[in-house]
């Protein structure tokens, strides 16, 4: 259990709405991710961040915003949701291990969009 | 850019037989390899992982070999169970020298039949 919390587990929105998903960690660990799941196309990373107000876009960035105010908490907004992004969302952590880096995944995020 | 490939799904097996689910990768530097498990409706869990080239990664009876010189980390295991039926991932991570990825492959699902 790497302490990884994503809220809402679920949600259904229409399209054009706001969205934000939220990932809260326990353990102070710097590096956060959020990805997407598709069928297809295995996970591909969103947004992740290096520090609290410290981001960078991965390579499904488009339409996705991300904030991060504090160590524990790494936001992802939807400006205007489509239908496009409907998927499951997971967010990540970067933990150090006795072998190295790992990254570590919270419970996912179903999203549809409609 | 890195990349990986794994086998096309689902793999259907009897329980006890013998499993291999193949994976290459294409990298710059020295990447570190693992393999991810998730079952229906959660969240990816690591399975085992891989630092260096000839490094074995095993865990719940599972296995699998950095193989440098043929860019492979096939995961094998030598009997499976029905509770083994879940989709596995095998995943490439650059974190050296700036690099701050985990690359997915698209994921292999595995049904196990009594």
């Amino acid at each position: 259990d790497a302490g990884i919390t994503q809220s809402p587990r679920h949600k259904v929105t229409e399209t054009g709405t706001p969205v934000t998903l939220r990932c809260h960690q326990t353990e102070n660990h710097r590096y956060m991710y959020w990805y997407r799941q598709d069928p297809g196309h295995g996970l591909r990373l969103i947004h992740y961040s290096y520090g609290v107000k410290d981001t960078d876009k991965g390579e499904v960035s488009d339409g996705y915003s991300v904030s991060r105010s504090k160590t524990e908490d790494f936001l992802l907004t939807l400006e205007s949701a489509t239908s496009s992004q409907t998927s499951v969302y997971f967010c990540a952590i970067r933990g150090m291990t006795h072998s190295g880096n790992t990254i570590y995944f919270g419970e996912g995020s179903w999203l549809t969009v409609v | 850019g890195d990349s990986v490939t794994q086998m096309e799904g689902p793999v259907t097996l009897s329980e006890e037989a013998f499993l291999t689910i193949n994976c290459t990768y294409t990298a710059t530097g020295y990447p570190s390899l693992f393999w991810y498990v998730q079952y229906p409706g959660e969240g990816l869990q690591l399975l085992l992982k891989a630092t260096k080239a000839d490094d074995k990664g095993s865990n719940k009876g599972f296995e699998a070999t950095y193989r440098k010189e043929t860019t492979s980390f096939h995961l094998e295991k030598g009997s499976v169970q029905v509770s083994d039926s879940a989709v596995y991932f095998c995943a490439l991570g650059s974190f050296t020298g700036g690099g701050n990825k985990l690359t997915f492959g698209t994921g292999t699902q595995l049904k196990v039949e009594l």
